[in-house]
């Protein structure tokens, strides 16, 4: 069955930096539009980046530009968020979600499963 | 921009209660429009998509109205395992994906 396991969350301190994955098995990652949502205490779901089947496109929140960079590697069925200069405003939990499309700018995109999350707290 | 209003933020109601949960878009998104339920340490679940259409696996008491600004998901029988917190979403001109604020839902 399709699973998405995510592994890299912990405490910081504000400035540094975190690396999260997310192995994904049960299914083709190659053929999938792989996203980061993240569930912010007090504040709801909100969507940080997607990635493109390939690699190759690449969109984020407005919240996270230029700080995070989302990647993958379909040969290893991983994806990957690189977070730097972490703020407080970062603490949430941090979902991969899989898109049942392989085009990014589909209308009715959905996320048809989601990992169980990792933890990720920001505080000096 | 579009923006999205969900309501309430909580409610409170008995098992077997019908419940309805709100979502409102300032401009007009068709039927693009998608359910989730969250608990808290498990994977979040998707529930309906496309305003209606409901997700396989997802017991049939759910169910998923609306087009054009507003929609409401409906848990006919409310069942103690429905508590948890639901979010709709709204799949139009994305990215970005925009979540509503959410509406938590216990037992009375």
């Amino acid at each position: 069955q399709v699973q998405l396991v995510e592994s890299g969350g912990g405490a910081v301190q504000p400035g540094r930096s975190l690396r999260l994955s997310c192995v994904a098995s049960g299914f083709t990652l190659s053929n999938y539009v792989m996203h980061w949502v993240r569930l912010v205490p007090g504040k709801g779901l909100e969507w940080v980046a997607v990635i493109s089947d390939d690699g190759r496109s690449k969109f984020y929140g407005d919240s996270v530009k230029g700080r995070f960079t989302i990647s993958r590697d379909n040969s290893r069925n991983t994806l990957s968020l690189q977070m730097n200069n972490l703020t407080a405003e970062d603490t949430a939990v941090f979902y991969c979600a899989r898109t049942p499309t392989n085009k990014i700018t589909v209308a009715g995109a959905r996320f048809d499963y989601w990992g169980q999350g990792t933890a990720v707290i920001v505080s000096s | 921009d579009i923006q999205m209003t969900q309501s309430p933020s909580s409610l409170s109601a008995s098992i077997g209660d019908r419940v309805t949960i709100t979502c409102r878009t300032s401009q007009s998104i068709s039927n693009y429009l998608n359910w989730y339920q969250l608990k808290p340490g498990k994977a979040p679940r998707l529930l309906i998509y496309g305003a209606s259409s409901l997700e396989s696996g997802v017991p049939s008491r759910f169910s998923g109205s609306g087009t054009g600004t507003d929609f409401t998901l409906t848990i006919s029988s409310l069942q103690p395992e429905d508590v948890a917190t639901y979010f709709c979403q709204r799949s139009y001109r994305t990215p970005p994906y925009i979540f509503g604020q959410g509406t938590k839902v216990q037992i009375k």
